[in-house]
């Protein structure tokens, strides 16, 4: 059964620092790897999506990288910003069409 | 072309009654995906649907929980004799066609059940 696990639960950082957010699962026979942000009480934006053959996605100052082999992937976040303060969840699929969650990185950018 | 649409965004039900949730999936999507997001916890998948069909439904808990995608209209996720632990936070998703790869699944806003 596939685990995913996302550490550190909670992340505080001053405006304007890099910072990485870290996303381990168990099972490395995965198709997909997706990033999302949930701020409170609304619901999910999907971030990046990597596929299993690529390494890594680009969008603006997120970058996602895939490790298959070790079943890790890393979320950077280059000069945060206030606005990134949000939960950020990453999810994997293998061939069910389901994805499976982590319990996400409660990440608050001080200003 | 508007996103994935779920209503009522808020729904309060006493114990014992029905909760009957809509999820209308973005335009040209023929698969959607039930989740549920209970207090302090991660999404968990309940079902995948497509029109007239339950794809996978191996999330849903055996009792009172039912799912339904009709050829036309909304797909509805129905809660019977609703208890305490099923307030939550429930999201659908939709995806389009698959041919062999998968295809990126887009979130509504979800529905905050709360039960009395």
């Amino acid at each position: 059964k596939q685990e995913v696990t996302q550490i550190p639960a909670a992340l505080s950082v001053p405006e304007g620092e890099n910072l990485v957010l870290n996303c381990s699962f168990t099972d490395s026979a995965i198709y997909n790897l997706q990033w999302f942000r949930q701020d409170p009480g609304k619901g999910l934006t999907s971030l990046l999506l990597i596929q299993s053959s690529q390494r890594e996605q680009t969008s603006g100052r997120l970058n996602a990288s895939l490790d298959k082999s070790s079943g890790r992937s890393t979320l950077y976040i280059a000069a945060s910003q206030p606005g990134d303060s949000a939960t950020y969840l990453c999810a994997v699929i293998d061939g069910n069409e389901k994805l499976t969650f982590g319990t996400g990185t409660r990440l608050t950018i001080i200003p | 072309n508007a996103g994935v649409m779920q209503n009522p965004r808020h729904l309060v039900r006493r114990r014992g009654q029905e909760a009957r949730l809509r999820c209308s999936p973005m335009k040209g999507h023929s698969h959607v995906y039930w989740y549920r997001q209970l207090p302090e916890e991660g999404l968990k998948f309940m079902v995948y649907l497509q029109k007239e069909n339950i794809i996978d439904e191996s999330g849903m808990p055996k009792e009172r929980f039912s799912a339904e995608f009709p050829k036309e209209g909304p797909s509805i996720l129905r809660i019977q004799q609703v208890v305490r632990g099923d307030s939550a936070a429930y999201f659908c998703a939709s995806s389009s066609l698959t041919s062999g790869s998968y295809n990126e699944q887009f979130f509504g806003p979800g529905t905050r059940l709360t039960v009395l």
